[in-house]
């Protein structure tokens, strides 16, 4: 079955404890990214990854680490948590860029940072 | 960068009515305009979409408009149904460097029996 994953699923961490969330995709896709969302703000974009070993900013990439060592995975990495990153992270990918190919998401990653 | 603004936040319809969403967005390059729509606690999946060389698109019940000149679109929702509750979003994106997405806030649309 075509999906994206990310694990885990939901997580409580303590402030400056690093973690990081896993997204995985078995579609082939060179396309990646990272969306937060927050109550009435939307999806917001963190970073993206055109394809291996190429990433970018997106518009709120501030505390937030990426890395694309393999086609299928983009893991996030918060080297420092702090609870205004709290929020519901989805991991997205396409065929290709953003444009004209639809975006599958994961189902979502609820952080709480105490 | 690209800004949306998407409007209304929240729109109640009676079950059979239609529903508009408008969107508005700032970067006359953008060419790429899709929606998503997300039920309650799951992800965000593309309903339709729409590219700057076309002014209308239709899926059955669902219908996406384009105005270049004005840089606003907007998706129109007839006959609703009790599962067309969602949050809808609009995005843009110029396809150019950053390749990425923006997203308007969303619109809660709300099906009343």
């Amino acid at each position: 079955e075509a999906q994206v994953t990310q694990n885990p699923r939901y997580l409580i961490t303590v402030t400056g404890k690093k973690l990081t969330v896993t997204c995985s995709q078995n579609m082939n896709h060179e396309y990646m990214s990272w969306y937060r969302q927050d109550p009435g703000l939307g999806l917001r974009q963190i970073y993206y990854s055109m394809n291996v070993e190429v990433t970018d900013k997106g518009d709120v990439p501030e505390g937030y680490k990426v890395s694309r060592k393999e086609k299928r995975n983009f893991p996030l990495i918060l080297e420092s948590p702090s609870p205004n990153q709290t929020s519901l992270y989805f991991c997205a990918s396409s065929l290709q860029g953003a444009v004209f190919y639809e975006q599958y998401f994961g189902p979502g990653t609820r952080l709480t940072v105490t | 960068g690209e800004n949306v603004e998407q409007h209304p936040s929240t729109l109640s319809v009676q079950e059979g009515d239609s529903a508009v969403i408008k969107c508005t967005y700032s970067d006359s390059a953008s060419n790429y305009f899709p929606w998503y729509k997300q039920e309650l606690g799951k992800r965000p999946q593309l309903i339709i979409d729409i590219r700057s060389n076309v002014g209308e698109k239709k899926d059955q019940r669902i219908a996406v408009t384009l105005n270049k000149t004005a840089k606003h679109f907007s998706l129109h929702i007839t006959e609703t149904q009790p599962e067309d509750s969602a949050v809808y979003f609009c995005a843009a994106t110029t396809g150019g460097g950053a390749d990425g997405l923006t997203f308007g806030k969303g619109t809660h649309l709300i099906i009343q029996p």
